[in-house]
């Protein structure tokens, strides 16, 4: 079955520093690919996405994301972090060959200490 | 514009008792699904609606959950009867139609506790 792993758990980091959060997906074809992110007390929204052309997708809140596809790879970065990116962090893949349903990572959990 | 409704926000139960969530989705959305999130995981697809009608069903427990959207808006989702491994926050999510490019809006999520 394809399956979404994130690495890393928890993430503890202060303000100003990078952030990289690893997702690999197992392979399955043609896929497309999100970042989710659930800040506290709020729902689950949409971070970013990527669907095909520049594997460099850029997000909102200065969050860009690199697809790998030769690794099955789709790493969150931060360059400078803030106390306001404390939130969980869901990486989530649709494998095309088994419809268009979104499979998700076990989630990784960011504190920013100020 | 109105976000996707869940109600209850809690619901606390004994193991074999029945429970029953609500989701009322963004007007106009076509598409609704129902997630199972246990503590420590991320969501997990039960059932996935396209209007009133059944898109996929494959990681819904079947002996035991059912789902319905009788008039393609609102939609219940119920356990009957509960076990303790059931405990999560059931999430309800809407989007305008069934592909992939139409962004998932979530609701806040109902969470159970079964005892």
């Amino acid at each position: 079955a394809q399956s979404v792993s994130q690495h890393n758990h928890h993430v503890i980091l202060s303000e100003a520093a990078s952030l990289e959060l690893g997702c690999n997906y197992s392979y399955g074809g043609t896929v497309n690919l999100f970042w989710y992110v659930q800040y506290p007390g709020q729902h689950l929204q949409l971070l970013l996405k990527y669907f095909s052309g520049d594997p460099l997708v850029k997000g909102i809140k200065g969050f860009e994301a690199e697809f790998i596809k030769s690794k099955f790879s789709f790493n969150l970065r931060k360059p400078s972090v803030q106390w306001s990116d404390t939130a969980e962090y869901f990486c989530a893949v649709i494998f095309k060959a088994a419809g268009n349903k979104l499979t998700f990572g076990g989630g990784t959990r960011v504190l920013v200490k100020p | 514009e109105a976000g996707v409704a869940q109600s209850p926000r809690y619901k606390i139960i004994e193991k074999r008792q029945s429970v029953a969530f609500w989701c009322n989705p963004i007007s106009g959305h076509a598409t609704l699904y129902w997630y199972q999130q246990i503590l420590g995981q991320g969501p997990k697809l039960l059932i996935q609606f396209q209007n009133n009608g059944v898109v996929d069903d494959s990681q819904l427990p079947k002996d035991r959950f059912s789902a319905e959207r009788l008039k393609g808006v609102d939609s219940t989702l119920k356990i009957q009867p509960a076990k303790l491994e059931d405990s999560a926050v059931y999430l309800c999510a809407s989007s305008l139609g069934q592909g992939a490019q139409y962004e998932q809006y979530f609701g806040p999520g109902t969470r159970l506790t079964v005892t």
